[in-house]
């Protein structure tokens, strides 16, 4: 099994509609998670990161924690053509180490 | 303030030569870390360097890849005997320690092995 699960897509969504990318991890010790977005050719940048249980906003984006289930999940409302990219989860290792474990990846397809 | 720095963006090299690649994090950032990332694929953890502690090696995929990190900031990512399937895009980040330790991506060097 693989530390950090991802569907790697693609997601196709219409323009406007929610894009949903859901992320999976084993280390039930695990304390925090990342976004970040890949655009082609392009290195990653962070959207954003949790670390509670529950909901963060921040603009368009909704991350999502829930670590009973061990997933976190990415929300993208009003999708635009721009945010076609590839979606990494990342998870941040238990016993407070620094080492964070990235999965492959979602690639989403927003079409106008 | 300036992200994190990497040079070179593109190298070209013959497979048997050794190759060196630098990455500078963001001024602060005591973590940094190397990933390489094949056409396609994800990121694939290299090595982990904390403050003046010992780094994490266990990505390296093979005894000619080794790195070091001079005065805690510059750091270089050494190639020797360079073979094809070493051809990828190697990201260095950095992020701040403590956590929660969002990490910061250089724009990359992509190496081509012929």
């Amino acid at each position: 099994q693989k530390e950090v699960e991802q569907n790697s897509g693609p997601l196709s969504v219409p323009e406007g509609a929610i894009a949903s990318l859901n992320c999976t991890y084993s280390d039930r010790g695990s304390q925090s998670f990342f976004w970040y977005r890949q655009y082609s050719g392009k290195s990653p940048e962070l959207i954003m990161f949790i670390y509670s249980n529950g909901d963060k906003e921040d603009g368009r984006f909704t991350a999502q924690l829930n670590k009973a289930s061990q997933y976190v999940s990415l929300l993208i409302r009003d999708s635009q053509p721009s945010d076609s990219a590839t979606y990494l989860c990342a998870v941040n290792g238990s016993g407070g180490y620094q080492k964070v474990t990235f999965g492959t990846g979602t690639k989403l397809q927003v079409i106008p | 303030g300036a992200g994190v720095s990497q040079s070179p963006s593109n190298k070209v090299t013959e497979k048997g030569k050794d190759v060196e690649l630098r990455c500078d994090p963001i001024s602060g950032h005591t973590a940094l870390y190397w990933y390489r990332q094949s056409l396609g694929q994800g990121l694939e953890f290299l090595i982990y360097f904390q403050g003046n502690s010992a780094p994490d090696k266990s990505g390296l995929p093979s005894d000619r890849f080794s790195a070091e990190r001079t005065g805690g900031s510059v750091s270089t990512l050494t190639i020797q005997r360079t073979q094809q399937e070493d051809s990828a895009v190697y990201l260095c980040a950095s992020s701040l320690v403590p956590g929660p330790y969002e990490q910061y991506f250089g724009p990359g060097t992509r190496l081509t092995v012929t």
